[in-house]
């Protein structure tokens, strides 16, 4: 079955850390996306990429940082420089008249 | 920042027909409206796409006015489980492609 995979599906970081959440998809999509959500609230963009080894900065990009490399993956790392990381992270892909497919997502706490 | 703006929540009861919905004023010629239901901890679910008139599948129905400044959706007959976060998403594309959630529309079904 085509689709995203998020992993882990949780995930624990320590402060100081760096940690990289993996998102793959087999969907053939271009587009693909990496969103926040914070309790109660609605998602945020934090990063996206249209192509391959292009990608460009969303709403609260600081902190975070992303590559692609390849057309199906579109990690996210999550740097020391992210002061408040504790959230629930989506990854989203696309093709180019909306149809989006998001994953399952990633809950990351800092211990 | 073009967004699209839905009631932040909805009450309703077992059985009743539900209608949200969503304004989008600066949406582009290209554009399609997506609406996607989220539940707790989850990534959000497609429910229904479309681009002008009306749009029926066997969730729901999308109604969209000749200007397409706006979008209804309309849920038959909602149960409990239909108790979530509805969006309604518009890529703007005139905003190079940017895939931005408005605040979401949280429906609570009571029995």
């Amino acid at each position: 079955d085509g689709g995203i995979t998020q992993s882990p599906k949780y995930l624990f970081r320590k402060e100081g850390q760096n940690v990289t959440l993996s998102c793959e998809q087999n969907l053939n999509h271009d587009a693909m996306y990496w969103y926040r959500q914070d309790p109660g609230q609605g998602l945020r963009l934090i990063y996206y990429s249209q192509i391959v080894n292009d990608f460009q900065k969303g709403d609260i990009a600081e902190g975070y940082s992303v590559s692609r490399e390849k057309k199906e993956s579109f990690p996210l790392t999550v740097t020391s420089a992210q002061k408040n990381p504790t959230a629930f992270y989506l990854c989203a892909s696309s093709i180019s008249d909306g149809g989006y497919t998001f994953g399952s997502g990633t809950r990351l706490t800092v211990v | 920042l073009a967004k699209t703006t839905q009631p932040i929540s909805m009450d309703s009861y077992e059985g009743q027909e539900v209608n949200i919905t969503c304004s989008h004023n600066n949406i582009a010629t290209n554009d399609y409206i997506t609406w996607y239901q989220q539940f707790p901890s989850q990534g959000p679910r497609f429910i229904i796409q479309g681009y002008k008139t009306k749009v029926t599948n066997e969730v729901a129905s999308l109604f969209i006015p000749a200007d397409r400044k706006s979008s209804t959706l309309s849920l038959p007959r909602v149960s409990l489980s239909d108790t979530a976060v509805y969006y309604c998403l518009v890529p703007f594309y005139n905003q190079g492609g940017k895939l931005i959630f408005g605040q979401g529309t949280e429906l609570s079904v009571k029995p």
